[in-house]
């Protein structure tokens, strides 16, 4: 079975702070994604990645990087957290159609 | 960017009885895909179907899709108080790129 962790599920961090939020799979995907989910507006796509090193911006970036330097990690940055990133951070890893989904981050940024 | 929307947002029914839940989505898709989440939990995979069929099946699950509508309903056949999550339509972004678009959710509680 294909398995996706993330390193915290719960995290509570003040404003300003730097936050990392850590993800692995273990199934030697290609592509790996970060998602928050928010009520009433679903999953939304923050960066992907397709390969080491290699990332692409989704539909909601501003506020976040992302670095891969090994295959299976893909980690999520806020750089100087805000209280509108308090959300539910879900990463997922596919290698083809279908996406793997680890059991996600719930950040409280007080 | 195209965005899968599912109707209806919450669905609360009684166990045994069947649910259905329809998601529509505004551009060409390669394939839709059914997600379920429970409370605070990761989605997992439930179903896919391609652009060229129009059913498909896997235990009490059934899912149609009529391209021509854009849309695609998943149907839960005798509904078990563990059936109680939240589901999400998914449609793939543009081909080659293996994004996913996720619709909002259908809630769906089953009442024992």
């Amino acid at each position: 079975d294909v398995k996706v962790t993330q390193s915290s599920r719960y995290l509570v961090k003040r404003t300003g702070e730097k936050v990392f939020l850590e993800c692995v799979q273990d199934m030697d995907h290609e592509n790996m994604f970060w998602y928050r989910q928010d009520p009433g507006l679903g999953l939304r796509l923050i960066y992907f990645s397709y390969d080491v090193k290699m990332k692409e911006k989704g539909d909601i970036p501003e506020g976040y990087s992302v670095s891969r330097e090994k295959k299976e990690r893909f980690s999520l940055i806020l750089e100087s957290a805000s209280t509108n990133q308090t959300s539910m951070y879900l990463c997922a890893s596919n290698q083809g159609v279908t996406q793997y989904f680890g059991p996600g981050t719930r950040l409280l940024v007080l | 960017s195209q965005q899968g929307e599912e109707d209806p947002q919450a669905l609360s029914i009684q166990e045994g009885e069947n649910a259905t839940m329809n998601c529509s989505y505004k551009t060409s898709i390669n394939n839709l895909q059914w997600y379920r989440q429970n409370s605070g939990r990761g989605l997992v995979h439930l179903i896919l179907i391609r652009s060229n069929e129009r059913e498909k099946h896997s235990g009490r699950l059934r899912v149609t899709l009529d391209t021509s509508k854009k849309s695609s309903s998943l149907l839960i056949t005798a509904s078990r108080a563990a059936d109680t999550a939240s589901y999400f339509c998914a449609t793939d972004a543009r081909q080659g790129a293996q994004k996913l678009v996720f619709g909002q959710g259908t809630r769906l509680t089953i009442n024992p």
